[in-house]
C-alpha cells in the first residue's frame, strides 16, 4: 500500500490475555519502529528494526513485550498477559533506513489498545 | 539524565500571527532534529528535518532553527491559520542509525 498499515485499528481485551498487533511498512523501507503513546502523552520508543541487524529493544517496558519482523517486512508486536497500564495507542513507523542525513519516518494510524 | 522538553502548556495565538514552539534537550548530541505534526487520533506526520551543521531551515510558512550550543530548536509558523491547530512534536536521533526519541509535544490552537 501507499502508507504504513496497522491492524487492528482498535482492540479491547481482558486483563491477562495476550494480544498481537501487526504492522505492514511501506514497501522498500528497511527500518521499522514501534512507539507507544498513552492518552495525552508523548511517544515512547519501544523497539527499532534496521535491515538484518539485531533490533534495538531498549525501549520495551517489560519481558511481556516482544516484537519480531519476518522477512524484513511485516512486524508483529506481542503483549503477553496484558495489564491495564498497557492501554495506549501503539504506533508503527517505517523509513528508508540508516543514513547520516536522517530519513523521514512515516507513521501508521496506530492500534488503539484498551485493556479492561 | 537525558531529556527532551517541550512546553506542555497549550499555545493559543490569533490567526495571522507567528507561532513559536520550543524544543530543549539535555545530554544528547543529535546529528539531526525533526519536527512532526499530530492531529487527534492520527499518527504523527513529518514536517521538517534540520541537521546539526544547519542553523535554519524553511519550508513554505514553516521555519526551524537549531542551536547546538544552547541545545535548542525553535519551530515557527508564520501567518498562522486555524488549520495549523495541532500538536507539534520534536524528535532527535538518539542512538545508532535512525532511532528517534520524541518530546512530549506542544498543542497549538490558532483562533479566529
Amino acid at each position: 500500500g501507499a502508507g504504513v498499515s496497522q491492524s487492528p485499528s482498535n482492540k479491547v481485551t481482558e486483563k491477562g490475555k495476550d494480544v498481537e498487533l501487526r504492522c505492514d511498512p511501506i514497501s522498500g523501507h528497511t527500518a521499522l519502529y514501534w512507539y507507544r503513546q498513552s492518552l495525552g502523552q508523548g511517544l515512547e520508543f519501544l523497539i527499532y528494526f534496521q535491515g538484518n541487524s539485531a533490533p534495538d529493544k531498549s525501549g520495551l517496558p517489560s519481558d511481556r513485550f516482544s516484537a519480531e519482523r519476518t522477512g524484513g517486512s511485516v512486524s508483529t508486536l506481542t503483549i503477553q498477559r496484558t495489564q491495564q497500564e498497557d492501554s495506549a495507542v501503539y504506533l508503527c513507523a517505517s523509513s528508508l533506513g540508516q543514513g547520516a542525513g536522517g530519513n523521514t519516518i512515516y507513521f501508521g494510524e496506530g492500534s488503539w489498545l484498551t485493556v479492561v | 539524565s537525558q531529556k527532551i522538553e517541550q512546553n506542555s502548556e497549550a499555545l493559543n495565538i490569533q490567526e495571522g500571527k507567528t507561532a513559536t514552539l520550543t524544543c530543549n534537550y539535555t545530554n544528547y548530541s543529535p546529528a539531526y532534529l525533526q519536527w512532526y505534526r499530530q492531529d487527534p487520533g492520527r499518527g504523527p506526520v513529518f514536517l521538517l528535518l534540520i541537521r546539526e551543521n544547519e542553523k535554519e531551515k524553511r519550508k513554505e510558512r514553516l521555519k526551524v532553527t537549531f542551536d547546538t550550543t544552547l541545545k535548542q530548536s525553535l519551530f515557527h509558523i508564520t501567518a498562522s491559520q486555524p488549520a495549523d491547530s495541532a500538536t507539534y512534536l520534536c524528535a532527535l536521533n538518539t542512538g545508532g542509525g535512525n532511532k528517534l526519541t520524541f518530546g512530549t509535544g506542544t498543542q497549538l490552537k490558532v483562533e479566529l
